[in-house]
């Protein structure tokens, strides 16, 4: 499977838990991105990577989360002292931006659904 | 900052049959993208169509196109033939020409299809 892979799928924690997931982008792919799904809603920006840099952090982005792309391939997002307002999807996507307008489309995995009881 | 408004949280039409979803967004760049994208119940999400702002025909991919009124900064999604799998939430993303090219979505509209 070449796509983009997100581990795990599903996640209960107790609050006050620190959390990681994996997401493993498309290999050839320069950018990755993490959002944030909360239910009936459209996904929102967290952060994203360019290779092993991370470029932008979004105000939702509290001291709480942190997120690295080591040697620019995988990338983990920690959640510290989850509480219940982390519940949500946390997806992943990366692309491929190169120095022409063509740039790829971002390709989504499938989401890490926590829950924060 | 650049916003996404999809004003229909739900919308359903028979097997077959074409429906349209709305979607409007601002910005005062020239230089971006819109994009639809498909979420299906437990999957990830999917690229369904892609418009770049500069170009002025309208995008097609097979059953789907849209309508792109650029002053208008309107982007809506046309399903032809409708059918049984297009059931789905289906967001409208814009993505700025530069810097980090996240996605802004709209809050999505659920549609379903009536066999």
């Amino acid at each position: 499977d070449t796509g983009v892979s997100q581990d795990p799928r599903h996640k209960i924690t107790k609050r006050g838990q620190n959390v990681t997931f994996r997401c493993d982008p498309i290999s050839e792919h320069n950018r990755l991105y993490w959002y944030r799904q909360t239910l009936g809603q459209g996904p929102e920006f967290l952060t994203y990577f360019q290779n092993e840099a991370q470029l932008e952090k979004s105000r939702l982005l509290s001291d709480r989360f942190s997120a690295e792309r080591p040697k620019g391939s995988f990338s983990t997002l920690e959640i510290q002292r989850t509480e219940q307002g982390d519940s949500a999807m946390y997806l992943c996507a990366s692309s491929l931006v190169g120095h022409s307008r063509l740039n790829t489309e971002a390709f989504f995995g499938q989401g890490t659904r926590l829950t924060v009881v | 900052a650049q916003t996404v408004t999809q004003s229909q949280p739900e919308m359903s039409v028979q097997e077959a049959e074409t429906v349209t979803l709305s979607c409007t967004y601002d910005t005062s760049e020239s230089d971006y993208y819109l994009f639809w994208y498909k979420q299906p119940p437990s999957r990830q999400m999917i690229l369904v169509i892609r418009q770049e702002a500069y170009k002025q025909q309208n995008a097609t991919e097979n059953r789907f196109s849209v309508n792109f009124q650029k002053a208008a900064k309107s982007f809506s999604l046309k399903i032809s033939d409708s059918q049984l799998g297009d059931a789905a939430m289906y967001f409208c993303a814009y993505r700025s020409g530069k810097g980090a090219q996240k996605l802004v979505f709209g809050q999505g509209t659920r549609l379903t299809i009536n066999p």
